[in-house]
């Protein structure tokens, strides 16, 4: 099973809004990323868990603020989004080894109006 | 600053016939590379790996070379069929977790 879910598929919120984006895999992997990607471009990544602790932040703005529950989990929360947030947020997911491949979710569209 | 790049935006070729898709990197530290595929709506699927201790990996219809003097890696894909139509990412990373992305070619497989 190499397979990471990711709820809601499409979100559309306020910018006064607080919603909340997840992902889950059973694969037993150690680290998970969120990614975000906006048309025609690729992923760039946002965050790390790695053992359920935050390793990277890419210098995300604080209205994103990721969770990591336990190791098959990860919540990104959203809070006070701008219209510019609006994009395809990709969940992934790896061993946590060095040189080893990522495992993408399907993704949630999410727009802000 | 862009240290991956995929300077080809679209390829389109033949069913049958070889696909070769490249890749160009700057920075010198980059030690993994990865080709993802993507369709419309979909994440992106892993496909092929290569560590920068290799110069050729093999998986059935997928190889990828490595030329670490020119920094730059190809995905050759053989023979190329219908299905085989997304758009392909290449990635690098130094370790394993910050992976970096070029910019995608779109590769149209036509009957």
């Amino acid at each position: 099973d190499t397979e990471v879910t990711q709820t809601p598929k499409h979100l559309v919120m306020g910018m006064t809004n607080k919603k909340s984006l997840k992902c889950e895999q059973h694969m037993g992997h150690r680290a998970m990323y969120w990614y975000k990607q906006k048309a025609k471009k690729p992923p760039e990544l946002m965050f790390v868990y790695s053992y359920e602790k935050l390793s990277i932040n890419e210098s995300v703005p604080s209205r994103f603020s990721p969770e990591c529950p336990n190791s098959s989990l990860l919540n990104l929360h959203l809070h006070a989004l701008q219209p510019e947030d609006s994009a395809l947020y990709l969940c992934a997911s790896s061993r946590g080894r060095d040189r080893d491949e990522q495992y993408f979710g399907p993704g949630t569209r999410l727009t802000v109006t | 600053d862009q240290q991956v790049k995929q300077n080809s935006p679209s390829l389109s070729v033949q069913e049958g016939r070889i696909s070769i898709l490249n890749c160009d990197y700057t920075n010198s530290m980059f030690d993994y590379f990865l080709w993802y595929k993507k369709y419309p709506a979909e994440g992106p699927t892993f496909l092929i790996s290569i560590s920068s201790i290799k110069d050729k990996n093999e998986d059935g219809r997928f190889t990828v070379f490595l030329n670490k003097s020119a920094k730059h890696l190809s995905l050759h894909i053989v023979p190329s069929q219908p299905g085989d139509s997304a758009v392909y990412f290449c990635a690098a990373s130094v370790g394993a977790q910050k992976l970096v992305f070029g910019q995608g070619t779109r590769l149209t497989i036509n009957p």
